[in-house]
């Protein structure tokens, strides 16, 4: 079975700079795909950013980036330039590429606060 | 407006009670997942279902079951409540097998006393 683990429960930075929250994840599997996920204090769960296993090329959506070292099985969300309205639980996901359909299976999640 | 919707929004019950959470996916997704976000242990994959078709079960209770309609809404059945069921219960589509990220609703936070 796939793990997902989120080492830093909380963290903080100050607006305008920059955070990276780590994530490491354990599987088998040769092709996947792994996500990030913000749920801010509305609870909604939105989609920030994915990455397919085989692209060796590190996604980025506007301030949001990854760094995935796919031997280190590492998987980590770079936001630049933070904003307040980025305050929020951020989940890393795992999703098995070989079976249709796959569940995503979440870490623990990483409570981010941006400081005026 | 993610385009799933749950209803209701909140719900409060009694232990014992038997309540019925409804998930409309986002238009043109086939496939319906429903996940448990409790306090103390994250999001929990519950059950998918593929066009109306069960196609993968994860840690859900006997107490509870579910079901995807032709018309693709699906509905999950929560029988016999214990306190330990209050819980934020979300449900989430994608077009096909979810590569592309699922889109999750706003959740039905379930309240049991």
């Amino acid at each position: 079975a796939q793990t997902v683990t989120q080492s830093q429960p909380e963290m903080s930075v100050q607006e305008a700079e920059t955070v990276t929250l780590s994530c490491t994840y354990d599987t088998s599997e040769s092709n996947y795909y792994l996500f990030w996920y913000k749920q801010p204090p509305s609870r909604q769960m939105i989609l920030v950013i994915r990455q397919e296993a085989y692209k060796q090329q590190n996604a980025t959506e506007n301030r949001f980036s990854v760094n995935f070292q796919k031997a280190a099985k590492s998987f980590s969300l770079k936001i630049s330039d933070s904003q307040l309205g980025d305050t929020a639980m951020y989940f890393c996901a795992f999703m098995n590429g070989e079976t249709s359909g796959s569940r995503l299976t979440f870490g623990e999640g990483t409570q981010l606060t941006v400081n005026p | 407006d993610s385009g799933v919707t749950q209803t209701p929004k909140h719900l409060i019950t009694a232990t014992g009670q038997r309540v019925t959470l409804r998930c409309s996916p986002r238009s043109g997704d086939l496939s319906v997942y429903w996940y448990q976000q409790s306090l103390d242990q994250g999001l929990q994959f519950l059950i998918q279902y593929y066009n109306g078709e069960e196609r993968a079960k994860g840690n859900i209770l006997e107490r509870f079951s579910a079901q995807q309609f032709p018309d693709l809404h699906s509905e999950l059945n929560l029988s016999s409540l214990e306190l330990g069921d209050s819980a934020l219960y979300f449900c989430a589509s994608s077009h096909m097998g979810g590569a592309g990220g699922y889109t999750f609703g706003s959740g039905t936070r379930l309240t049991v006393v």
